[in-house]
């Protein structure tokens, strides 16, 4: 089993729907958990971290937690077709260790 | 401020020959990353080094050798390139205060080995 796994997509919406995408984790001493966006040719960036159990949003980004589950999702509300990207999800596991999942390209069809 | 920079940019191997790619940083970043990326494969962690004179691997280490000169440079090495290291290479330092923390991507180093 991968330690993170992602829906590989493409997911396609609609300009203006609500876009899903979705994490699961094996390492339940993650504590630390990221979704970054990457542009075909670009580096990745930072949108959302988030730490503890629940709900953070951040303009039109809600990102979930449910360690319970192993599970981490990022909503992308009215969504734009600059939103169109892949997102990567990661987490720190122990000591330093970054990982990411392989990705969830998203296309916004305007 | 330069951020995370990553030389060269581009690179043609052929099997068996050796090259080093550089990364270097000015953020004062503790801690520092090497990934590989692969179409579909998402990020896969090569080697981090948590502070100065220390490294780890990571998830793909094989065929790899990294070396942290001093805080600001992280390098990775490889010593008889195969076809399978044709990848975008990804430098990456992490800053982190209390809870917080984010990594900074360099631009990538695409490599291919014929």
């Amino acid at each position: 089993q991968k330690e993170v796994e992602q829906n590989s997509g493409p997911l396609s919406v609609p300009e203006g729907a609500i876009a899903s995408l979705n994490c699961t984790y094996s390492d339940r001493g993650s504590q630390s958990f990221f979704w970054y966006r990457q542009y075909s040719g670009k580096s990745p960036e930072l949108i959302m971290s988030i730490y503890s159990n629940g709900d953070k949003e951040d303009g039109r980004f809600t990102a979930q937690l449910n360690k319970a589950s192993q599970y981490v999702s990022l909503l992308i509300r009215d969504s734009q077709p600059s939103d169109s990207a892949t997102y990567l999800c990661a987490l720190k596991t122990s000591y330093d260790k970054v990982i990411f999942g392989p990705g969830t390209s998203l296309s916004v069809i305007p | 401020n330069a951020g995370v920079t990553q030389t060269p940019k581009f690179q043609v191997l052929k099997t068996g020959q050796s090259m080093t790619l550089q990364c270097a940083q000015d953020m004062n970043h503790n801690s520092m990353y090497w990934y590989r990326q692969d179409p579909g494969m998402g990020l896969r962690l090569i080697y981090y080094s948590a502070s100065e004179g220390t490294t780890d691997k990571g998830e793909v280490p094989n065929g790899y050798n990294v070396s942290r000169l001093n805080k600001r440079e992280f390098s990775l090495r490889l010593e008889s390139a195969a076809p399978s290291q044709t990848s975008v290479y990804f430098c990456a330092t992490r800053f982190f205060e209390g809870t917080y923390n984010e990594q900074f991507f360099g631009p990538g180093t695409r490599l291919t080995v014929l």
